[in-house]
């Protein structure tokens, strides 16, 4: 059970707009700690996409964009291509097990 | 250019120990924390432990508090982990990442390596 709750997956049509979401508490986003996301394709290393919320590092297209809210954050992707298709993870800090968290992850599927 | 390498998994009985590598290029490694995440075959990823720049100052997930500790060499640019008394659940693959942020609440893992896999079994 992974302290930030992302849906197991999410699909969209190519040229979509599809956002995922990413719950926590009082004791991470909550508590106003940055909200980070990662894309991850099998087999590699996940990548930093989102940072800081709603910042993209050098490279990222500016067809993903982040925002948080209270105890929530989501992530939205516009003119879904199929290279999107990957899995998509949250991250932030929990004050209570004072670490790093991550959500369990969303798998993209561009149909 | 920022690279990590990561070294050191294997396959060890539980029980055993093993000590994982990770040498740093292309960033002044002393500036900055770094963590160790792991994730486990089909899993998610899960954040292990993290050592602040100067080497001073470590933390740990309750998983692993008290089996792993977190070292680093910042004259060879050398982040390790020495695992002890390694579990069936420990079996993963670890990587290293680099952490950046202005404050330990808002740290990011901005760079990562691409991974050793540790498999604990007999």
């Amino acid at each position: 059970q992974s302290v930030l709750t992302q849906p197991p997956s999410v699909s969209g049509a190519p040229g979509q707009r599809i956002t995922f979401s990413c719950t926590g508490s009082s004791s991470n986003i909550g508590t106003g700690h940055d909200v980070h996301w990662y894309k991850q394709v099998p087999g590699t290393a996940p990548k930093l996409l989102i940072y800081g919320n709603n910042n993209r590092p050098s490279g990222v297209p500016d067809r993903f964009s982040g925002s948080k809210s209270g105890t929530s954050a989501s992530l939205a992707i516009t003119g879904l291509q199929a290279e999107d298709e990957a899995d998509y993870y949250c991250q932030s800090y929990d004050d209570r097990l004072s670490g790093w968290v991550f959500g369990g992850g969303t798998k993209l599927t561009v149909l | 250019e920022v690279q990590l390498l990561e070294s050191g998994g294997g396959l060890v009985q539980p029980g055993g120990s093993l000590r994982l590598s990770c040498v740093a290029s292309g960033f002044t490694f002393s500036n900055f924390a770094t963590s160790w995440v792991r994730q486990a075959p089909g899993k998610g990823l899960e954040w292990v432990s993290m050592i602040f720049g100067g080497g001073v100052g470590t933390y740990y997930a309750d998983s692993v508090k008290g089996r792993f500790t977190i070292s680093r060499d910042n004259s060879r640019n050398t982040l390790y982990l020495q695992m002890n008394s390694l579990r069936a659940e420990d079996s993963a693959v670890y990587y290293c990442a680099k952490q950046d942020g202005q404050l330990i609440g808002n740290y990011c893992f901005d760079y990562w390596g691409q991974g050793t896999l540790v498999t604990v079994s007999s």
